[in-house]
């Protein structure tokens, strides 16, 4: 089972500054089958980012996704009020695991 | 637009078995894979397991003894049996339709208790 972590575990920003997320895996996910997903208290996850770095649909150009291999990247370019949450990110390449979250909160 | 819901009892007694529906509109439940996944209050996301519509599943290893999917085609729904429960498996409960990435429905709170 690919396990993975995220870090840091909760990440205090201003709105308008930069947040860099970042999830490490146990083992190399293959094909970079690797996504991202925003979740609001009382709200089912929503998709971002999916095969690593490639944005779901309707998602803002200020959420951008990188990495390969066993380390991978969310950076969110300027924080919005609406993009505090909980961020998890998830490998769809053996099997399906998550990663622990990681809160994003006003500072 | 696809939309899932979940459906069952929000209240299940310790050691008697939790069951769950998923009913899958606006589009058919075959040729895809469904998933259920998991959330404790305040905790994270545990994937439980997937299903495809020829009922092939996957289970997450943590689990796999005391899980059971199923998927009725004619009825556009799939299916979740957990037995043995305890107040550890007291969470928000969510369908999705799995393509790897997943696409969720607005998820079913099931508490265990006495």
């Amino acid at each position: 089972e690919i396990v993975l972590t995220q870090s840091p575990g909760t990440l205090s920003l201003s709105p308008g500054e930069r947040a860099t997320l970042s999830c490490r895996a146990s083992q190399s996910v293959s094909s970079s089958y690797l996504a991202w997903y925003q979740q609001k208290p009382g709200q089912a996850p929503r998709l971002l980012i999916y095969g690593a770095s490639s944005r779901a649909t309707g998602i803002p150009d200020r959420f951008s996704g990188s990495g390969s291999g066993t380390d991978f990247t969310l950076t969110i370019s300027r924080l919005e009020p609406e993009d505090f949450a909980v961020y998890y990110c998830q490998q769809y390449g053996s099997s399906l695991t998550f990663g622990p979250g990681t809160k994003v909160d006003i500072k | 637009q696809v939309q899932l819901q979940e459906s069952g009892p929000g209240l299940v007694k310790p050691s008697e078995t939790l069951s769950l529906t998923c009913t899958v509109s606006g589009g058919s439940i075959s040729s895809y894979y469904w998933s259920w996944i998991r959330q404790p209050a305040g905790k994270g996301l545990e994937w439980i397991g997937r299903i495809y519509t020829s009922g092939s599943t996957n289970y997450n290893p943590s689990l796999k003894s005391r899980v059971t999917m199923s998927v009725d085609t004619s009825k556009n729904q799939f299916s979740l049996k957990l037995s043995s429960v305890t107040a550890a498996d007291t969470a928000v409960y969510y369908c999705a339709r799995d393509e790897g990435t997943l696409y969720w429905g607005q998820g079913t709170l099931v508490t265990v208790s006495s």
